[in-house]
């Protein structure tokens, strides 16, 4: 099976930062790479898909990038909805894994 | 819009087997993949398996013994079934549509809608 690890698992930030999580596969999976967010009790919501294209309705703050078998999600503002988990999942081969997940608090 | 609805006992044996049902409004069931995912409480998520509308199947190997995924196209439903539970399988169990995308990457696919999830406790 393909390994997603997530970096970092938590991290605290206020609202305007701009925030990075990074998500490593253990093999190349090319660009394909999915990035969802979950919050509590809620079905996670997809994102951004292919690495690097927002979903429909998804707002502009958040970007995709990849190096290698390197991802990085990227919210540049924070907003006040974006406290959440943020999961990645690659989509290259099955059995579809995904990384551990990065909670985004509030500071 | 795509609105999945999964239902099934919410408390199952351990060594029996856990039933649920998805439910696809809003869309049509004969084409995408059609997917199960579960998430045990405070943890992530993990992929159980997709069927295609064709019928055609695959199943995370680490469940592939226990898990049967079919679905019926003129309810516009899919199912899951696991046999043999443990406590192990206490989760919320989602289901999801499979969309493929191209990119320059070539062929590959998302999870866009999903249903709301439900809590699978097993217990005696």
């Amino acid at each position: 099976d393909i390994q997603m690890t997530q970096s970092p698992s938590s991290q605290s930030a206020s609202v305007g930062d701009r925030v990075t999580i990074t998500c490593r596969a253990s093999q190349n999976i090319r660009s394909h790479l999915n990035w969802y967010k979950q919050i509590p009790g809620r079905a996670p919501k997809l994102l951004i898909y292919g690495a690097f294209t927002l979903q429909t309705g998804v707002p502009s703050r958040f970007s995709g990038s990849a190096s290698g078998t390197d991802f990085t999600l990227t919210i540049s503002s924070l907003q006040p909805e974006d406290f959440a988990t943020y999961y990645c999942q690659q989509s290259y081969t099955p059995p579809y894994t995904f990384g551990q997940g990065t909670k985004l608090e509030i500071k | 819009q795509v609105q999945l609805q999964e239902s099934g006992p919410g408390l199952v044996k351990p060594s029996e087997t856990l039933s649920l049902t998805c439910t696809v409004s809003g869309d049509s069931i004969s084409s995408d993949y059609w997917n199960w995912i579960r998430q045990a409480p405070g943890k992530g998520l993990e992929w159980i398996g997709y069927i295609y509308y064709s019928g055609n199947t695959n199943y995370n190997p680490s469940l592939k013994s226990r898990v049967t995924i079919l679905v019926d196209t003129s309810k516009k439903q899919f199912s899951l079934k696991l046999s043999s539970v443990t406590a192990a399988d206490t989760a919320v169990y989602y289901c999801a549509r499979g969309r493929d995308y191209y990119d320059s990457s070539g062929q590959s696919t998302s999870f866009d809608y999903w249903g709301q999830g439900t809590l699978v406790t097993v217990s005696s």
